[in-house]
């Protein structure tokens, strides 16, 4: 079946540690995204990639940091520079549109990270 | 920049018809989403206008003005499972190229007996 999958669901990090959040696809989409999540809040928007060994700045991308190699995979790295890492992060994929065709993302099931 | 507003909370009663809105402010028009969010789950996609007018899909109907940068959302027939958060997204068009959504804080919804 094709989709988006990340992984692992929940991650528990100390204070200080990098850690990498992993976003797969088999969706052959060239576009990905990577938002975060915090309660009562929208979707805001940290880091995106149109193409290949392409990608840009979000809304909120300090603190975070991504590589797009493979156009199946778009890795989010929480760096210790984040000041507040815990939240439920969302990756997800898509056809670029600069038209006025649908090509709706289509989201992961999301990594919730707790950092203490 | 963007920006889109809508109501944080809604209760509606099983069987009753439910209209969440959502404006926006927003230049690269190129849009605008309406997805389902379920706690602790990811959102998933309902409806997109682009034009304006309704755009209806079973008990889901999604309407847009792009002249008053305003759409709405409307559920019939409410069910409890239709208990969830929905999120109003706006996709503009970057000067770069490529394009982007901005989402609302969403609008939780819940469905009473």
């Amino acid at each position: 079946d094709g989709g988006i999958t990340q992984s692992p669901k929940y991650l528990f990090r100390k204070e200080g540690q990098n850690v990498t959040l992993s976003c797969e696809q088999n969706l052959n989409h060239d576009a990905m995204y990577w938002y975060r999540q915090d309660p009562g809040q929208g979707l805001r928007l940290i880091y995106y990639s149109q193409i290949v060994n392409d990608f840009q700045k979000g809304d909120i991308a300090e603190g975070y940091s991504v590589s797009r190699e493979k156009k199946e995979s778009f890795p989010l790295t929480v760096t210790s520079a984040q000041k507040n890492p815990t939240a439920f992060y969302l990756c997800a994929s898509s056809m670029p549109s600069t038209g006025g065709f649908r090509y709706e993302q289509y989201f992961g099931p999301g990594t919730r990270l707790t950092v203490t | 920049g963007q920006n889109i507003d809508q109501p944080t909370e809604m209760t509606a009663t099983e069987g009753a018809i439910v209209q969440i809105n959502c404006t926006y402010q927003t230049s690269g028009f190129n849009g605008l989403f309406w997805y389902q969010q379920h706690a602790g789950e990811a959102p998933t996609f309902l409806s997109y206008n682009v034009l304006d007018g309704l755009e209806e899909k079973g008990r889901f109907s999604s309407f847009l003005s792009r002249s008053k940068g305003y759409s709405y959302l409307l559920l019939k027939e409410l069910q409890m499972k239709d208990s969830a958060s929905y999120l109003c997204a706006v996709r503009v068009i970057l000067t770069g190229g490529g394009n982007k959504l901005t989402f609302g804080t969403g609008t939780q919804l819940k469905v009473e007996l």
